[in-house]
C-alpha cells in the first residue's frame, strides 16, 4: 500500500491565521481526499482534490475556507483560512491506489486553535 | 443519504472474542470497510468485503455481511491489548461514509 506522510503532525494556531498542510505519497494515486476529524468523532469528507482542476468540495465546505491544490500525482495541500477555535481537528488526506476499492489514510494533522 | 450506525463502547477480556457491529441503510453500498484508529493515529485499513460476500476471513479477523438486514460485524479472535483501538466502519457510496467508531478496551 502506498505511504502517506503530513506534514506538520500537529500545531498549534493563532485565531484568525491560516495553516497549509501537505500530504506526500510515495507512489502516483488515482484519487486524493482531505477528511476532518473532529474531536471524539467520526470523519467527515472535505473534498476530493483534483490533479490540475478545483477541487471538489462536500456540503457545508467552501474553496475561500479551505482551498486546496494538488500539482501532480503524489502531492496536495489543503490550507485552513482564517481560523476559529472550531476549526480544532484532525485533518486526514486519504489516497486511492490502483485498486480502487483500496482506501488508505495518512497520519493526520493535529490542529489546536486558540 | 447513507447513515451508518455503530455501539459506542465494546469492552472485553484479553483472550475473548470481540464482535463489533455495525448497521447501514443504503442496500447499494459496493465495499463495506472496517478501520481501527489507535490513539494519536490516523487510520488504518483493516480489511474490507465486497456486497457479493456473506463472510471473509483474514488470519484473527472475520467480516460477516448480511445484507437483507444491511449488518456488518467485525470479530477479532484472541482478543489482544494491542487491539485496543477505535474501530470504524465504513461502506462506499461513491465516497466512503463512517460510522461513529466502537471504542474497543481489552482489559488484562
Amino acid at each position: 500500500s502506498a505511504v502517506i506522510s503530513q506534514k506538520p503532525s500537529r500545531d498549534i494556531c493563532q485565531r484568525g491565521t491560516s495553516l497549509t498542510i501537505q500530504c506526500q505519497v510515495d507512489s502516483q494515486v488515482t484519487m486524493m481526499f482531505w477528511y476532518r476529524q473532529q474531536p471524539g468523532q467520526s470523519l467527515t469528507l472535505i473534498a476530493t482534490a483534483n490533479q490540475g482542476s478545483e477541487a471538489t468540495y462536500e456540503s457545508g465546505f467552501v474553496i475561500d475556507k479551505f482551498p486546496i491544490s494538488r500539482p501532480n500525482l503524489t502531492f496536495s495541500t489543503l490550507t485552513v483560512s482564517n481560523m476559529s477555535p472550531e476549526d480544532s481537528s484532525i485533518y486526514l488526506c486519504s489516497v486511492v491506489e490502483r485498486v480502487a476499492y483500496e482506501q488508505y489514510f495518512g497520519p493526520g494533522t493535529r490542529l489546536t486553535v486558540t | 443519504g447513507e447513515d451508518v450506525e455503530q455501539s459506542l463502547f465494546l469492552s472485553v477480556r484479553e483472550g475473548d472474542s470481540s464482535v463489533i457491529n455495525c448497521t447501514y441503510t443504503d442496500s447499494s453500498s459496493t465495499y463495506l470497510y472496517w478501520y481501527k484508529q489507535e490513539p494519536g493515529a490516523g487510520l488504518q485499513l483493516l480489511t474490507y468485503i465486497f456486497s457479493n460476500m456473506d463472510m471473509k476471513q483474514d488470519q484473527r479477523l472475520t467480516v460477516l455481511l448480511n445484507k437483507k438486514d444491511k449488518h456488518l460485524s467485525l470479530r477479532i479472535a484472541d482478543t489482544q491489548t494491542g487491539d485496543s483501538a477505535i474501530y470504524f466502519c465504513a461502506v462506499r457510496e461513491g465516497k466512503l461514509i463512517f460510522g461513529q467508531g466502537t471504542e474497543l478496551s481489552v482489559k488484562p
